[in-house]
């Protein structure tokens, strides 16, 4: 069965550093999606950037961006110029695609940007 | 308006009472799952739906019931609610294929309390 650890239960930054969030997964699929979703305090699970497996190259989204390492099964988020409303969970989450189907989530990370 | 709704968005119930969370969708996706998430354990399956005639369960179903019945609507039910019920429970739909598969759109979640 797949599996997605987040091994960091909690970090704290200063507005404007930047600050990475670290994901590990185990599989033996080799065609699959990994996500990030954010909650914020509002409890609202909101997509912040997803890669495909296939790509070799990192997804990026504005001040987000990814360190996808395919051989090692690690996908990490780097956060640039931190904001204080990225304060909030966030969830690694991975889906093979032709397995099971279903999104696994990690059991989340909280993140504070302290002003 | 909210593309994924969920009612009730709080409720606090009793000990045995039967309680039913509603979910319905106007992103017009074939695929329904219903997910608990409690702190420190991330989101965690309980029933998903690939079409209207499909149900499925999911890694903790036992306590639960699921009916779909539309496209757009898929409910749970909690038979005879317990305090370990007690969770933040989400509704959320994908589209079966194409550009964007994989990505799940999540409701705002119902808070339920089970005293």
């Amino acid at each position: 069965a797949q599996t997605v650890t987040q091994s960091q239960p909690e970090m704290s930054v200063q507005e404007a550093e930047t600050v990475t969030l670290s994901c590990t997964y185990d599989t033996s699929e080799s065609n699959y999606y990994l996500f990030w979703y954010k909650q914020p305090p509002s409890r609202q699970m909101i997509l912040v950037i997803r890669q495909e497996a296939y790509k070799q190259q990192n997804a990026t989204e504005n001040r987000f961006s990814v360190n996808f390492q395919k051989a090692a099964k690690s996908f990490s988020l780097k956060i640039s110029d931190s904001q204080l409303g990225d304060t909030a969970m966030y969830f690694c989450a991975f889906i093979d695609q032709g397995g099971s189907e279903k999104l696994v989530f990690g059991k989340g990370m909280k993140l504070t940007v302290n002003p | 308006d909210a593309d994924v709704t969920q009612t009730p968005r709080n409720r606090i119930t009793k000990t045995g009472k039967r309680i039913m969370l509603e979910c319905s969708q106007t992103k017009g996706h074939d695929r329904m799952y219903w997910y608990r998430q409690d702190p420190g354990l991330g989101l965690r399956l309980i029933y998903y739906s690939f079409d209207v005639k499909d149900i499925n369960k999911g890694e903790i179903s036992d306590g639960y019931s699921v009916s779909r019945q539309a496209q757009a609507k898929f409910s749970l039910s909690l038979e005879s609610a317990i305090p370990n019920q007690t969770a933040l429970y989400f509704c959320a739909t994908s589209a079966p294929g194409g550009y964007g598969w994989g990505e799940q759109f999540f409701g705002p979640g119902t808070r339920l309390t089970v005293l």
